[in-house]
């Protein structure tokens, strides 16, 4: 099975910076999904990690590491708009997505 | 169109009744999920297709809950003899393929089904 782990909740400060750990255990990874949902609306995209490393996208960069099984999503220059459920979510082999229970996020002036 | 849709947007019905609530994927997209979201919690796996067949079942609570996809489109979650604790956000998604990286596995999601069960 897979088991992903996510902090329920963070708060920041606008204007800084935050980072959001995930730590999964699956077989057959193919994948590591960060999602961004505000209140009351459906998920969308924010960044992808297949092999180690960084990937940055302005504001947002997105880590991996395979054999640590873990992942965190950082957020710079944070924006009160920031302010939203951060959801991880690992892809298998098999296509199936699971995503963790979500942190979050509270940005406050 | 544009995006995934789905349909009815909020269904209020009373237990034991039965419900179908209907996701149109963005045209192309063959893979399609549906989820479960209840209130403050994250999303919950329920079925996947890929094109019409559905390699993972897994996570339909039970077998009140069934799921079809025709036609490589239009799929309908069907959930009989409703209970209360099936009241929940259900969220459908699409991604162009599985398994081939961001480009095929993004999800793409609808706006959900608010299922209210009286």
């Amino acid at each position: 099975g897979q088991n992903i782990d996510q902090p329920t909740e963070m708060t920041a400060t606008e204007g800084a910076i935050v980072q959001i750990n995930c730590t999964y255990q699956t077989s057959g990874f193919n994948g590591l999904f960060w999602y961004q949902q505000h209140a009351g609306e459906a998920p969308t995209f924010l960044s992808y990690n297949v092999l180690d490393g960084l990937e940055e996208k302005g504001r947002f960069s997105s880590f991996l590491s395979r054999s640590k099984g873990y992942s965190y999503l950082l957020l710079k220059e944070l924006q009160m708009k920031d302010s939203a459920s951060y959801l991880c979510a690992v892809n298998t082999n098999a296509g199936k997505s699971t995503f963790g229970d979500g942190t979050t996020l509270t940005v406050k002036p | 169109g544009a995006g995934v849709s789905q349909s009815p947007s909020n269904k209020v019905t009373e237990k034991g009744k039965d419900v179908e609530l209907r996701c149109d994927p963005i045209s192309g997209h063959t893979a399609l999920y549906w989820y479960r979201q209840r209130l403050g919690q994250g999303l919950e796996f329920l079925i996947y297709f890929q094109g019409n067949s559905a390699p993972d079942k897994s996570g339909l609570p039970s077998d009140r809950f069934s799921a079809e996809r025709t036609g490589e489109s239009v799929s309908t979650l069907t959930i009989q003899r409703t209970q209360q604790e099936d009241s929940a956000v259900y969220l459908c998604a699409s991604s162009p393929g599985v398994g081939r990286g961001a480009s095929t596995d993004t999800q793409y999601f609808g706006p959900g089904t608010r299922l209210t069960v009286l």
